[in-house]
């Protein structure tokens, strides 16, 4: 079965340093993995996904994570954090067993201080 | 854009109350999703639809039931309330089975006393 461990449950960076949410996977199948972000009060929005192509993907606001598949790990990076990145940030994966349902993980609050 | 709307952004039920969550999705998505989510526990899906009429079960149904008539509108009942079910409630839809993005929209914070 699939399952998703995101490794910090609390992150916290200065303005301007790099960020790293760290997250691996357990898969029986060519995994489909993602990164979501949920900002205080508001939904989940999709930050980045890989699919079996390209192995570093790059997504909105500057993040890309890179899949690892000897590693079994989708971290998430950002060489230079900003204040509205504060946010909650899970990672994904999809179960291809049926329907693909997305199993995540417990998440990360990213706390960024000036 | 796609927009995914939920009915109530905070609920406040007494326990034992029937209480109905709704979701509307102005996209045609096939598929439809419920979610709870607990702090330390991310997202856990209840149930989910991938058609007009159709559902499934999924992690955690135990004490919710919901109900897809139209394709865009997909309901969460929770038939008696109980207080382990306050929680975030977040709705979701995609266009269908494949590896597609799935829309969330702002999630219902659901109390019960």
């Amino acid at each position: 079965a699939q399952s998703v461990t995101q490794l910090d449950s609390h992150v916290s960076v200065s303005e301007g340093t790099p960020v790293l949410l760290r997250c691996n996977y357990s898969s029986s199948y060519s995994p489909s993995l993602f990164w979501y972000v949920q900002h205080p009060n508001k939904g989940l929005q999709l930050l980045l996904k890989y699919t079996s192509a390209a192995t570093l993907v790059k997504g909105i606001n500057g993040f890309e994570a890179e899949f690892k598949k000897s590693e079994t790990s989708f971290h998430l990076t950002k060489p230079s954090a900003h204040m509205s990145d504060a946010a909650e940030y899970f990672c994904v994966v999809s179960d291809r067993g049926g329907y693909n349902k997305l199993i995540f993980g417990a998440g990360t609050r990213l706390a960024v201080h000036p | 854009d796609v927009k995914v709307t939920q009915s109530s952004r905070y609920l406040v039920k007494r326990t034992g109350e029937k209480v109905f969550l709704e979701c509307v999705q102005d996209m045609d998505h096939e598929n439809m999703f419920w979610y709870r989510q607990d702090p330390g526990l991310g997202l856990r899906l209840i149930y989910f639809s991938y058609d007009v009429k159709m559902k499934e079960k999924g992690d955690i149904p135990e004490g919710y039931s919901v109900s897809r008539e139209k394709k865009e509108r997909f309901s969460l009942i929770l038939e008696s309330a109980s207080t382990n079910q306050t929680s975030m409630y977040l709705c979701a839809s995609r266009v269908s089975t494949g590896n597609y993005e799935q829309y969330f929209g702002p999630g219902t914070r659901l109390t019960v006393t």
